[in-house]
């Protein structure tokens, strides 16, 4: 079973429309971290945000924001008033602290922003 | 600092052949990784490391072998490539466990 599964393969928005990235995952243990990544055209994988499970406080970065919902097991991220270089690949991932193989990486949502 | 240094960027492999891509980084990060991406499967772990000397398989270590001599240093090899290790792969390195994970550019490989 996916640990962290986004629903979302690709999605379009115009240039300055609000959009949000759905991250679901699936954890027994009560101590977790959750990850996004962006992957831009140039291929390389960008952290954007580290948030542990003891933290469900929403977290605001410029136009960037994140909802991490404990009780429907999601951290959804949201652009608002997105632009064209916000175009990229992102990944939400899960790390769970006993096991040393690191991260689940959900499948990726590909936005597409239209100038 | 440099960060993360994979070498090569392209490479395009006959079936059959092995290769060894380089790893490197320069941020004394004890945990270091393999991941190969393809097209609607996210990134998979190939195999990692949580210090020199101590390596193990990932999900989908097939094929491939590792080595941690140096803290620094995380070669991956393909032993005899075959065209479904077609792939971007990428390495990335960690400080430690559940921390954030800096990667490489990747390597494009393609097995013809």
């Amino acid at each position: 079973a996916q640990k962290v599964t986004q629903a979302q393969t690709e999605i379009s928005v115009v240039e300055k429309e609000d959009v949000t990235l759905d991250c679901v995952y699936e954890t027994r243990d009560t101590t977790y971290y959750l990850f996004w990544y962006k992957q831009p055209p140039s291929g390389e994988l960008v952290f954007l945000i580290r948030r542990n499970s003891f933290d469900e406080q929403n977290e605001i970065s410029g136009r960037y924001s994140w909802n991490f919902q404990k009780s429907t097991s999601s951290f959804n991220f949201t652009i608002t008033a997105s632009q064209v270089v916000d175009s990229a690949v992102y990944f939400c991932a899960l790390s769970e602290p006993f096991r040393r193989d690191q991260f689940y990486f959900g499948t990726g949502t590909s936005l597409t922003v239209i100038p | 600092n440099a960060g993360v240094t994979q070498t090569p960027k392209f490479q395009v492999l006959k079936t059959g052949q092995s290769m060894t891509l380089q790893c490197a980084q320069d941020m004394n990060h004890e945990y270091m990784s393999w991941y190969r991406q393809d097209p609607g499967m996210g990134l998979r772990l190939i195999h990692y490391s949580v210090g020199a000397g101590i390596t193990d398989q990932g999900e989908v270590p097939n094929g491939y072998n590792v080595s941690r001599s140096t803290t620094e240093d995380f070669p991956l090899r393909l032993l005899s490539a075959a065209p479904s290790q077609t792939s971007v792969y990428f390495c990335a390195s960690s400080y430690e466990l559940n921390t954030e994970a800096f990667f490489g550019q990747g390597t494009r490989l393609t097995v013809v």
